[in-house]
């Protein structure tokens, strides 16, 4: 059975530039939810969608984005790209929006130059 | 406000030796705890969780332990093997923050033959 899966794993953006992350749930899941994680770090928890609802949001600004489609697959996008914005970014799913056992991607990770 | 911490940021075991490693949490709300195993490169992998009305849980060679007193959480890795060298991370969920997990800064598991 097929994981959650990300695309791309490795991409290079610049300042200013904008990035759209894509992930798709392990089949029946409906719930969706976005982290960043910064080397060293544990991740942050960035949104989560249940049913394609925004159900979370974490402490970011409105450069982050997402959303979720009918078929359960989401895109997390981010304007104006920072240098801080360099991280991994997962994506996680889980069957019901109250999510315990997450079960992660293997993320994208992301570089601003 | 929320904050998962470790205490130890980084432990060094022999193989078969037993591992524990501590983590300290603040949000008294939290309903869940779980501990995640992040090998190099990869997302984050579910190990065990523990219910706040519990105050042990034992797993395939691991045991969490919680202490709701001094806000603390542990986990016990028995006979301790290679491949359980990774990163470690305890992480919180549940009070107002439906869905959200909080995650601490990880604790790096180094396992010698």
């Amino acid at each position: 059975d097929a994981g959650v899966t990300q695309s791309p794993t490795h991409l290079i953006k610049t300042r200013g530039q904008h990035v759209t992350l894509r992930c798709s749930p392990i089949s029946g899941h409906k719930s969706v939810s976005w982290y960043q994680q910064v080397l060293g770090q544990g991740p942050q928890f960035i949104f989560q969608y249940y049913e394609k609802e925004e159900r979370g949001r974490g402490n970011f600004p409105d450069r982050f984005s997402a959303r979720q489609f009918p078929n359960y697959s989401s895109e997390l996008n981010v304007n104006a790209l920072l240098l801080g914005d360099s991280a991994l970014y997962l994506c996680a799913s889980s069957l019901e929006g109250q999510g315990v056992e997450l079960f992660f991607g293997e993320g994208s990770r992301l570089t601003v130059l | 406000g929320e904050s998962v911490g470790l205490h130890l940021p980084t432990l060094s075991v022999q193989e078969g030796d037993n591992s524990i490693i501590n983590c300290a949490y603040s949000n008294s709300a939290s309903d869940y705890f779980i501990w995640y195993k992040q090998e190099s490169g990869k997302g984050p992998q579910f190990i065990i969780d523990i219910r706040s009305n519990m105050d042990k849980r034992q797993g395939q060679r691991v045991t969490v332990l919680l202490n709701k007193t001094v806000k603390h959480l542990s986990l016990q890795i028995a006979a301790t093997q290679p491949g359980d060298s990774a990163v470690y991370f305890c992480a919180e969920e549940g009070g107002t923050s439906y869905g959200k997990l909080t995650f601490g800064q990880g604790t790096i598991l180094t396992v010698h033959p």
